[in-house]
């Protein structure tokens, strides 16, 4: 059974800062989603990755998949607050397999 | 607006009532699938539909739970004699895969379901 593990699971910062979130997995991914909900709403998709080591970026934030397919990163840079949300990073090649998420707050 | 669509958004019922829950996918997605999540967690797996075949139940999805896609188009989610554990946010996604493409699944705003 694929496990897969978000951290930090909280994370509150200030408006400007910086941060990274991390997406782990016990499996190789065949291709990896990172979604973001809000309170109330469903998850709505932000980027896909396929390839290992590969790197895309949306508008201030960049997405990176781990050159063995098992791992991922989100960095936010300059966050606001309407990046405050949950953050998934399902993975699955038909079902999605998804960890706790990471709970994003940026305060103004 | 051509994303997933779920009705009702919002279902408050007593314990022991029998509820339905509707998606209207994509139009051009053969794929559909249910989510389940509760509170501070992120979404589980309960079933899913390539056109109008389910082709997988979660453990999760007890007896009183069913789900059809007649057509292959809309789908519906029951739950029977609903209990208090039922109370959750029952979400919908849906894909175009095909082939060897990515799994990109497109969620609908979800329906929230309370059991008093």
């Amino acid at each position: 059974t694929q496990l897969l593990e978000q951290s930090p699971q909280f994370l509150s910062i200030q408006e400007g800062e910086n941060l990274t979130v991390y997406c782990n997995s016990s499996s190789v991914f065949s291709s990896l989603q990172w979604y973001r909900q809000e309170p109330g709403e469903g998850p709505v998709l932000l980027v896909t990755v396929v390839t290992g080591g590969e790197v895309k970026k949306l508008k201030r934030l960049t997405f990176q998949f781990g050159d063995a397919r098992k791992d991922s990163s989100l960095h936010i840079t300059a966050a606001q607050p309407g990046d405050t949300g949950l953050y998934l990073c399902p993975g699955g090649t038909y079902k999605y397999i998804f960890g706790t998420g990471t709970r994003l707050k940026v305060l103004a | 607006d051509t994303g997933v669509s779920q009705n009702p958004r919002h279902k408050i019922t007593k314990r022991g009532q029998n509820v339905t829950f509707r998606c209207d996918p994509i139009s051009e997605h053969n794929r559909l699938y249910w989510y389940r999540q509760t509170l501070g967690q992120g979404p589980e797996f309960l079933t899913y539909f390539q056109n109008e075949a389910q082709l997988e139940k979660s453990r999760l999805l007890s007896d009183r739970f069913s789900a059809e896609r007649p057509k292959g188009s809309f789908s519906t989610l029951e739950i029977q004699r609903t209990e208090q554990g039922d109370s959750a946010m029952y979400l919908c996604a849906s894909s175009p895969r095909t082939g060897g493409a990515p799994n990109e699944q497109y969620f609908g705003p979800g329906t929230r379901l309370t059991v008093t």
